[in-house]
């Protein structure tokens, strides 16, 4: 099955930088990529995603990149904020047979004011 | 329509009792996921509906588990004689089918057995 690594597990940064997590996935058909961010106690909300037919995406100050001949993707958060700090999951499916997300153990990431 | 619903948000149960969590998904949306989540983790997959019927169990779900949609709208998820390992989060998401869309969570029900 699907097996999907994400790195690295926590993230400190200052407020306006850049953040950056990665993930690598093993199954090559997998070609949906989606990112999640959870609040304490809350669901997890998508905030960005990624097709295989296409290389980077962006939103704002959210981008997210695909590399299928590596099996990995990465998501990018330009001029960061405090309310950026939350724990951030990446995610991999299929779009044919098995329909379930397969996420990454997260990312907890901390914007320091 | 405001998301996904799940009730109860927080359950508390002692070792042996048995639980029902309800989800009832975006009203339009005609697959709906089942989710684990423990501290630390990332969600694990428990099974999945397309309208009522359940086309997919992960292995995780043991047969204290049961799941149903009997209308193909809202859900149930079971768990017969609780342990202490299964307290966790439990998350249901749905989507749109046919057409890949997203899949949009609930805010899940912490379940914690003493």
């Amino acid at each position: 099955g699907e097996n999907v690594e994400q790195h690295p597990s926590t993230l400190s940064v200052q407020e306006g930088d850049s953040a950056v997590i990665k993930c690598t996935y093993s199954d090559s058909a997998s070609n949906y990529f989606p990112w999640y961010k959870q609040e304490l106690g809350k669901g997890p909300q998508l905030i960005i995603d990624i097709r295989s037919n296409v290389g980077e995406k962006k939103d704002q100050r959210i981008a997210v990149t695909l590399n299928k001949t590596a099996k990995h993707f990465s998501l990018h958060i330009t001029e960061t904020q405090p309310e950026d700090s939350a724990v951030y999951f990446c995610a991999a499916r299929r779009d044919t047979g098995r329909r379930a997300l397969t996420f990454g153990s997260g990312t907890r990431l901390q914007v320091q004011p | 329509d405001t998301g996904v619903s799940q009730d109860p948000r927080h359950k508390i149960t002692k070792r042996g009792q048995n639980v029902t969590f309800r989800c009832d998904p975006i009203s339009e949306h005609n697959r709906l996921y089942w989710y684990r989540q423990t501290l630390g983790q990332g969600p694990e997959f428990l099974t999945y509906f397309q309208n009522e019927a359940q086309l997919e169990k992960s292995r995780l779900l043991s047969d204290r588990f049961s799941a149903e949609r009997p209308k193909g709208s809202f859900s149930t998820l079971e768990i017969q004689r609780t342990e202490q390992g299964d307290s966790a989060m439990y998350l249901c998401a749905s989507s749109l089918a046919p057409g890949e869309t997203e899949a949009f969570f609930g805010q899940g029900t912490r379940l914690t057995v003493v």
